[in-house]
């Protein structure tokens, strides 16, 4: 069965650093995005992506943040300058046609800022 | 701006119990509502999918239900199993937008 996947699994960085996490969304899907969850906390919007830009995004995603389909797989989230208050689980998800079909997760990269 | 709210935060059971989960959202103009299964550490895993049209949808041991006039959804599972125990989220996304509004979800531990 299709699925979303990560990686890495697992990122630790220090405070400054940038990092880039990647996803491989479900092949014939066309919306993308990127949700966060900081430990014991909500599920959090970051942005979604469509037709090669940002559709919508929320309060957290500022200047430090971008995202790109650099290829026609891979899609991935840039951090410029982490901070601690970075460290969280990063979900990347996908969903077929729009926001009104279901949106399937992939398994996080946990990243932990230093 | 949309505020999703799930009760009981933790429920503890027996295994073979029939279990009840709630969800209340407070802007019913929603497409859809996606209930998920995260266990800990680990991603979130689509359980079902109701539309704003339907009033139920089933899976399995699940059944969710949907009143969106009230912004109230549960989901049901039937003669819970150990493999059951994880935490349950449930997601909307509003009318217009595409992305989804969490609950904090409820922590289900089902012991043998």
């Amino acid at each position: 069965e299709p699925e979303v996947t990560q990686t890495p699994s697992h990122q630790v960085t220090q405070m400054g650093q940038e990092v880039i996490l990647r996803c491989v969304p479900i092949s014939n899907h066309l919306y993308f995005y990127w949700y966060r969850q900081i430990l014991g906390q909500k599920v959090e919007f970051l942005v979604s992506f469509y037709n090669n830009e940002i559709s919508e995004k929320s309060e957290i995603f500022d200047d430090q943040f971008s995202v790109e389909r650099p290829d026609g797989s891979n899609f991935t989230l840039k951090i410029r300058s982490t901070k601690l208050e970075d460290s969280a689980m990063y979900f990347c998800a996908s969903s077929e046609y729009s926001g009104r079909d279901e949106q399937f997760f992939g398994p996080g990269t946990r990243l932990t800022v230093l | 701006k949309q505020e999703v709210t799930q009760i009981p935060a933790a429920l503890s059971v027996p295994e073979g119990e029939n279990l009840v989960l709630n969800c209340s959202f407070t802007d019913s103009a929603i497409y859809n509502l996606q209930w998920f299964r995260q266990d800990p550490g680990k991603g979130l895993t689509s359980l079902l999918l109701i539309q704003s049209s339907q009033r139920e949808q089933t899976s399995g041991r699940l059944n969710a239900s949907l009143d969106k006039s009230s912004g109230r959804s549960t989901l049901y599972i039937a003669a819970s199993q150990p493999g059951d125990s994880a935490t349950y989220l449930c997601a909307v996304p509003l009318s217009g937008y595409s992305t989804l509004t969490f609950g904090k979800g409820t922590m289900l531990l089902v012991s043998p």
